[in-house]
């Protein structure tokens, strides 16, 4: 079975440092990775995906990802945060074995920018 | 291209009644996926439909339940409501054997009030 683990339910840094919002998966095939973004009282905005390719993967608002096949890993990262990055982040999971395409997201990590 | 579209945008009802969720998703999806959100916190993954039928289930009492229709719409019911079931309820689509529309899509949600 397939499952994604964000480890930390809160994430709280600087405006202007970078950020990292973590993510570790686990599938039996291929995973194709993604990260969302909710704002409050909203649905949830797809940032950007890992599919295959660059394991450097960059996406809206100046946000990239790094794949890390071998830490099973999909962090969420920005070189400089702002304010308005705060929210709730998901990170997320596809896996297309068998021949369905279930998505399993994580738990979620607020991330708290301060000014 | 249309988006996941939700109704009610929010609902209230009072305790020990029953309500109807509806999801429309994009043009061509298969999946619809249900999760609930109280609080502002993680999604709890509630069902999955693909093609018409149940594959999934998440951790929530019988009185949870739904089905998807031939036009791959979906209804989410919930039997004997309780203060409790207070949340946000989101409905994503996915679908599309492409690598290009593997990511999720998400509706902006129905808030459910229960008094």
């Amino acid at each position: 079975a397939q499952s994604v683990a964000q480890p930390e339910d809160q994430v709280n840094v600087a405006e202007g440092n970078p950020l990292t919002v973590k993510c570790t998966y686990s599938v039996s095939g291929n995973p194709y990775l993604f990260w969302y973004v909710q704002y409050p009282n909203r649905g949830l905005q797809f940032l950007l995906k890992y599919i295959t390719g660059d394991n450097l993967v960059k996406g809206s608002y100046g946000f990239e990802a790094e794949f890390n096949k071998s830490q099973t890993s999909f962090h969420l990262k920005k070189p400089s945060a702002l304010v308005s990055d705060s929210a709730l982040y998901f990170c997320a999971v596809r896996d297309y074995s068998g021949g369905y395409q279930k998505v399993t997201f994580g738990t979620g990590t607020k991330l708290q920018v301060i000014p | 291209e249309a988006g996941v579209t939700q109704s009610p945008t929010h609902l209230i009802k009072t305790r020990g009644q029953q309500v109807t969720l509806r999801c429309s998703p994009i043009s061509g999806h298969t999946s619809v996926y249900w999760y609930q959100q109280a609080l502002g916190l993680g999604l709890q993954f509630l069902l999955w439909y693909d093609e018409g039928e149940e594959r999934n289930r998440g951790n929530f009492p019988p009185r949870f339940s739904g089905r998807q229709f031939p036009n791959y719409s979906s209804e989410l019911n919930v039997n004997a409501l309780e203060l409790e079931d207070s949340a946000l309820y989101l409905c994503a689509s996915s679908g599309g054997l492409s690598v290009g529309r593997s990511e999720a899509f998400f509706g902006q949600g129905t808030r459910l009030t229960v008094v």
